[in-house]
């Protein structure tokens, strides 16, 4: 079944110890991206990447980062993750970067750092 | 700044009634837009994008550039529309998209 998966589903982590949310594609798709989502502020950003060895910043990439060695892996690292990290995140995968190109998401990871 | 503004955190009506879902945009360029849309459980998905003219689950959207506004539309709601709905603008930077998301709406249709 073509899909995006991400692991773990659940995590819960204390600040500050590192950790990585793996995100994964079947569909040989040359873009991927990070979401967040909170209350009353939707979906925003992290990073995205272009295809292998090729990532930028979203509009939020402050304490996270990302690798791109793989076109079906884009693992989302936080080195030491504070409270304000806690949050849903999502990933997403879509064939190019192209404007009309729909976007396939990842069924979420829901991050508590304490 | 490109934005997308989804001015209604809930939106709820009883079946049958006629549903819109608000949303207005800010962008410089030519826009593209779609609707999102994430039922209970479930992961986001694409509902419609303003490029395929289509209908989807009764659902239509259409871009309307003098008022810079992608509403929603279905003439008559069912319960299983019930879910939280996403507009979203394809921004291209130095080439490469970013997707900037409003804030959602929740639909929740009462039987």
């Amino acid at each position: 079944e073509a899909q995006v998966t991400q692991n773990p589903r659940y995590l819960i982590t204390v600040t500050g110890k590192k950790l990585t949310v793996t995100c994964s594609q079947n569909m040989n798709h040359e873009y991927m991206s990070w979401y967040r989502q909170d209350p009353g502020l939707g979906l925003r950003q992290i990073y995205y990447s272009m295809n292998v060895e090729v990532t930028d910043k979203g509009d939020v990439p402050e304490g996270y980062k990302v690798s791109r060695k793989e076109k079906r892996n884009f693992p989302l690292i936080l080195e030491s993750p504070s409270p304000n990290q806690t949050s849903l995140y999502f990933c997403a995968s879509s064939p190019t970067s192209g404007r009309y190109n729909e976007q396939f998401f990842g069924p979420g990871t829901r991050l508590t750092v304490l | 700044a490109q934005r997308v503004t989804q001015p209604e955190k809930l939106l709820s009506v009883f079946k049958g009634a006629p549903v819109e879902l608000k949303c207005n945009y800010s962008y410089s360029g030519s826009p593209e837009l779609f609707w999102y849309v994430q039922y209970s459980r479930q992961r986001l998905q694409l509902l419609l994008r303003h490029i395929s003219r289509e209908s989807i689950k009764g659902f239509t959207a259409d871009l309307n550039k003098g008022e810079t506004s992608f509403h929603l539309k279905k003439p008559f709601a069912q319960e299983e529309d019930s879910a939280m709905y996403y507009c979203a603008l394809p921004i291209m930077n130095t080439g490469f998209q970013k997707l900037v998301f409003g804030t959602g709406t929740r639909l929740l249709v009462s039987p």
